[in-house]
């Protein structure tokens, strides 16, 4: 089954600078790729996703890559500010299912 | 619209009670998904329902646990016995087929 890796475990920025957190997978077939935001205390949040028709997507401040044939995914958050601060997942799925499944976590610190 | 409800938001039992956690999808989402968040372990699927069906229950720790649902607007997660390593924050959520999964708020289990 499909296997998602997540790195860095933590993560810690100065207010301003960008924060990169990276993802691989392993099953060829996945191709839904979304990014959750977890504040404490809180419920995951969508925050991005991506599609295996397309190699990069922006929001703002937010942006997500994709490389299929190296089966690997990135998070790039730039400007960054104290309110980014959270834990962010990635996750994965294929076209035939609706599971997700989850990286196990960064710990995004910015400090002011 | 609401989002999805989960009740009750915090339950202490005493190891070897029954537990039964409770979920309301947002409304015409076909999809439902209990998870289950720890420190250790981060968030796991325990088992998802397309259209009320289940679909994948690999991710249900043992016997003790049990999920129905028996209309598409509520599903119960129950844990019997229950016991001090099922202490947790279990998550519903739910999609419309391979779209956005949406939180609920959780439910903080404690089992003493």
């Amino acid at each position: 089954g499909e296997n998602v890796e997540q790195h860095p475990s933590t993560l810690s920025v100065q207010e301003g600078d960008s924060a990169v957190i990276k993802c691989t997978y392993s099953d060829s077939a996945s191709n839904y790729f979304p990014w959750y935001k977890q504040e404490l205390g809180k419920r995951p949040q969508l925050i991005i996703d991506i599609r295996s028709n397309v190699g990069e997507k922006k929001d703002q401040r937010i942006a997500v890559t994709l490389n299929k044939t190296a089966k690997h995914f990135s998070l790039h958050i730039t400007e960054t500010q104290p309110e980014d601060s959270a834990v962010y997942f990635c996750a994965a799925s294929t076209h035939n299912t609706d599971k997700l499944i989850f990286g196990t976590g960064t710990r995004l610190q910015v400090f002011p | 619209d609401a989002g999805v409800i989960q009740s009750p938001r915090h339950e202490v039992t005493e190891m070897g009670q029954e537990v039964t956690l409770r979920c309301k999808p947002i409304s015409g989402h076909n999809s439902l998904f209990w998870y289950r968040q720890t420190m250790m372990r981060g968030l796991e699927l325990l088992i998802y329902f397309n259209n009320n069906v289940p679909i994948d229950d690999s991710g249900m720790p043992e016997d003790r646990f049990s999920a129905k649902m028996p209309n598409a607007s509520f599903s119960t997660l129950k844990i019997q016995p229950s016991e001090p390593r099922d202490s947790a924050v279990y998550f519903c959520a739910s999609s419309r087929t391979t779209g956005e999964q949406y939180f609920g708020p959780g439910t903080r289990l404690t089992v003493t």
